[in-house]
């Protein structure tokens, strides 16, 4: 069964202040990593689309890499508006079409 | 990106009445949809995979016969909730599949059921 976890649950970070999301995943043959930002009362957001390790996806403060077993998600310098929940997913050869979620990381940047 | 509408975004229903959210591709045509639920503070939990043309796949411990789904054209799939509780209130939302991008799937503004 395919699984994603992400870690932490939540962060909490200064305006400026750099760090890392992670997504660790269990899938039978990887067809995709995806990541989306969602804002409360919102649907997700598309950000990113892995497909291999060694990938690596940047937008504005964002970079997304992926690895065999993992994915960062990293965000530099943040500003407040980069406060959301950030999803992570994987597509897997198993699931065919669908996406299984991870439970998500509650970012909120302090200005 | 790809745009997925869908409408209404906040609908309030009587217990026992059935009530519909329809979700459109704006921009592209859709074969497969998917249907998510998401509570308060909770990842988003798959319903069914609506396929355009067939019957939709759901996931297991989701009532067919409570959450009807129908995907009559390439545009457009809709959800009914029928025989409506207070429980199923929820956070409604769908996506869509896009083959242009790689099928990437691309989501709606989600639509807010309140039963009372």
């Amino acid at each position: 069964e395919d699984q994603v976890t992400q870690s932490p649950e939540a962060l909490r970070l200064q305006e400026g202040e750099s760090s890392s999301l992670n997504c660790s995943y269990t899938v039978s043959g990887l067809r995709g990593l995806f990541w989306y930002r969602q804002d409360p009362g919102k649907g997700p957001e598309f950000l990113f689309t892995l497909y291999s390790a060694g990938e690596e996806k940047e937008k504005e403060r964002l970079k997304a890499t992926l690895t065999k077993k993992e994915s960062f998600l990293h965000i530099t310098a943040p500003k407040p508006e980069d406060s959301a929940t950030y999803l992570c997913a994987v597509r897997s050869i198993q699931g065919a079409q669908k996406l299984v979620f991870g439970q998500g990381t509650r970012l909120t940047i302090n200005p | 990106g790809a745009v997925v509408s869908q409408h209404p975004s906040r609908v309030i229903c009587k217990s026992g009445t059935s009530v519909k959210i329809e979700c459109r591709s704006l921009d592209f045509q859709a074969t497969t949809m998917f249907w998510y639920r998401q509570f308060p503070k909770k990842s988003l939990m798959l319903m069914a995979t609506s396929n355009e043309g067939s019957k939709a796949t759901y996931e297991q411990g989701v009532e067919k016969d409570k959450f009807l789904i129908n995907h009559a054209s390439l545009t457009l799939s809709t959800l009914t909730v029928t025989s409506a509780h207070p429980e199923d209130s929820s956070f409604y939302i769908c996506s869509a599949r896009e083959p242009a991008s790689g099928n990437t799937i691309y989501f709606g503004e989600g639509s807010w059921l309140t039963v009372v």
